[in-house]
Order: structure tokens, then sequence, then C-alpha cells
């Protein structure tokens, strides 16, 4: 049974700072790896997805990373903004495409 | 090309009533998936229905919950005789019919028990 880590659980930081979120997982057979952001009350958005043949994947200043062997993936986040404030889900995709999620990290920027 | 549309975003039901939620993929979509967030919790699999099939209903409670996805018209989540731990955001997510693509959620419907 696939289970998801995301560390750390909150995270405060001023605007500006790059920053690193972590998630762990722990089968390695996975297709792919989905990062999504929920507001609060709002659905999921999709940020990034890394196939499972992938190391990494970037989009604007989101990078996302994948050590499927080591069951890790990081998304770093670069020049944080206050609109960046939301909480970051980690989701290995695996058999029939499923997505597994970890708890998220909740991720405040402060002007 | 419209997202994922859910409706309602919100549902109130007494305990004992039916709740139906609705589900309409992106266009092009075949592929619809429902999971729950239960409050303090993450999001956890229910059920991966194809056109006319359910595919996999391995996160689906036993008694009370059903899904459908007919040949026309949206997805259905039923919960029959709903009780007070139904209470939660069901979200509903959608993929083409390819290996290894990205799935696109919809923005939920909250469900209340009172």
């Amino acid at each position: 049974k696939q289970e998801v880590t995301q560390i750390p659980a909150a995270l405060s930081v001023p605007e500006g700072e790059n920053l690193v979120l972590n998630c762990s997982f722990t089968d390695s057979a996975i297709y792919n790896l989905q990062w999504f952001r929920q507001d609060p009350g709002k659905g999921l958005t999709s940020l990034l997805l890394i196939q499972s043949s992938q190391r990494e994947q970037t989009s604007g200043r989101l990078n996302a990373s994948l050590d499927k062997s080591s069951g890790r993936s990081t998304l770093y986040i670069a020049a944080s903004q206050p609109g960046d404030s939301a909480t970051y889900l980690c989701a290995p995709g695996g058999s029939n495409y499923k997505l597994t999620f970890g708890k998220g990290t909740l991720l405040t920027v402060n002007p | 090309n419209a997202g994922v549309m859910q409706n309602p975003r919100h549902l109130v039901r007494r305990r004992g009533q039916e709740a139906r939620l609705r589900c309409s993929p992106m266009k092009g979509h075949s592929h619809v998936y429902w999971y729950r967030q239960l409050p303090e919790e993450g999001l956890k699999f229910m059920v991966y229905l194809q056109k006319e099939n359910i595919i996999d209903e391995s996160g689906m409670p036993k008694e009370r919950f059903s899904a459908e996805f007919p040949k026309e018209g949206p997805s259905i989540l039923r919960i029959q005789q709903v009780v007070r731990g139904d209470s939660a955001a069901y979200f509903c997510a959608s993929s083409p019919a390819r290996k290894n693509t990205e799935a696109f959620f919809g923005q939920g419907t909250r469900l209340t028990v009172v």
C-alpha cells in the first residue's frame, strides 16, 4: 500500500525566498507523480507532472524533481510571492493511474 | 475547453437522505476518478470509471456508496442514507484515454450532513 509523507507540514517564509518542499513515498512502482496546489475551500490545480522515466520538470518558477528508486520528490519554488500561499500536495500515480496523496505542506509567504 | 465541472458545489443533507454528486469531465476525457477529502485528512481515492464501466472501486465503502459513468451524461457518485461521517469534500478528476497523462480536478462538492 502506497504511503506518502510530506515535510514540512507547514512553512512560513518572507517574500522573495527560494524554498523546497519534500515528498517521500513508500512504493517506487509508480507511473508518474503530480504536484498540486490547493487554495482554502477550493479544488486542486495541477502544477507539474513528472513521468516515472523523467528526473525533473520545470514550469516558470517551479521545478520538481523525482528520484523514483529512493521514493522521493521535491518541489522547488523560486522567488516566492504572497500569491504562492496555499497547500501543496504531492501525488504519485500507481496502478490504474490512481493518485495517492500526502497531507500536504501549508505554505505561507509573507509580504 | 471548460474544465472538470462538479455540481452542486455545496450540498446539505439530513441524516438518512440520499446525496447525488455530479461530475462532467473535460471534453475528450473518458477516464473519471472520485476522491474524498475528510476534514484534517488527505485526499483518498474512491473509484475509477470509464464510460459504462467501473475499473477500480477499491476505495469505495462497501455499503451505501455507488458510482456510475453512463454512455451519455455526467458521472454520478451516489450516497444512500447519509450519516454525519460522510461530511467531506468530494472531488472528481478526469484524464484522457492515454497512459501517464495529467489528471485535472474539479472544484469539488462539499457535503454537509446535519
